[in-house]
C-alpha cells in the first residue's frame, strides 16, 4: 500500500495566520484528497488535486480559504487561510491505492491537528 | 492522545464477544462500500469494502453485509479484541472517479 507523510502532526495557531500542511506519497498517484474532520464527527471532503489542474472544491469550501497546490504526482499542501477558533479541526491527505488491499479504498495520512486560539 | 469521536454513537462489548457495528447509506447509485478503523491520533485505516452486487464479504475475523432494499450496511466482527477499540466508518463511493462519502462513524469499547 501507499505509504503518505503528512506534516505537521499537531500545531496551534494564533487566529488570523495561516497554515500549509504538506503530504507527500512514496508513489506516483493521480489523485489526492483533503478531508476535514471536525471534532466528534465524520470526515467531509474538502476537495481533490489532480496534478497540473487546479483542485475541485467541495460544496462549503473555496480556494481562497483552503488553496490547495499539487505540483507533482506525490506531494500537495493544503493551507487554511485567515484561521478562526473554528477551523480547529483534524486536516487529513488521502489517495487512492490501487497498489493496496482494494482497488477502491483510500490509504489516509495520520493527520494535522490544528487548534486555533 | 487526544481521540476523535467523542460524540459519536458507541458500542460496548466484552471481550470475545462479537460486535455489530451498523450504518445506514442514502445514495442508491453507488458500487462500493468501504469499512474504515481510526484508532486515536491516526488516520482511517482500510478494513474490508464490498460491492454494491454483493451481500456479503468475509475477511479476517471480519464480515461485511450489504442490504441494499434499506440502504443498510453492517460490519461485524468475531471474537472482539482490545485492539478493535476504534471509530469505526462506513464510506459509499461511485466508480469513475467520483469522490467517497462517509457515514457518521461509531465508536467501539470493547471491555476486558
Amino acid at each position: 500500500s501507499a505509504v503518505i507523510s503528512q506534516k505537521p502532526s499537531r500545531d496551534i495557531c494564533q487566529r488570523g495566520t495561516s497554515l500549509t500542511i504538506q503530504c507527500q506519497v512514496d508513489s506516483q498517484v493521480t489523485m489526492m484528497f483533503w478531508y476535514r474532520q471536525q471534532p466528534g464527527q465524520s470526515l467531509t471532503l474538502i476537495a481533490t488535486a489532480n496534478q497540473g489542474s487546479e483542485a475541485t472544491y467541495e460544496s462549503g469550501f473555496v480556494i481562497d480559504k483552503f488553496p490547495i497546490s499539487r505540483p507533482n504526482l506525490t506531494f500537495s499542501t493544503l493551507t487554511v487561510s485567515n484561521m478562526s477558533p473554528e477551523d480547529s479541526s483534524i486536516y487529513l491527505c488521502s489517495v487512492e491505492d490501487s497498489t493496496g488491499p482494494t482497488n477502491y479504498g483510500y490509504t489516509f495520512g495520520s493527520g494535522t491537528r490544528l487548534t486555533v486560539v | 492522545g487526544e481521540s476523535v469521536g467523542l460524540h459519536l454513537p458507541t458500542l460496548s462489548v466484552q471481550e470475545g464477544d462479537n460486535s455489530i457495528i451498523n450504518c445506514a447509506y442514502s445514495n442508491s447509485a453507488s458500487d462500493y462500500f468501504i469499512w474504515y478503523k481510526q484508532e486515536s491520533g491516526k488516520g482511517p485505516q482500510f478494513i474490508i469494502d464490498i460491492r454494491s452486487n454483493m451481500d456479503k464479504r468475509q475477511g479476517q475475523r471480519v464480515t461485511v453485509l450489504l442490504n441494499k432494499t434499506v440502504k443498510h450496511l453492517s460490519l461485524q466482527i468475531a471474537a472482539t479484541q482490545p485492539g478493535d477499540s476504534a471509530v469505526y466508518f462506513c464510506a459509499e463511493k461511485r466508480t469513475g472517479g467520483f469522490k467517497t462519502i462517509f457515514g457518521a462513524g461509531t465508536r467501539l469499547f470493547v471491555k476486558a
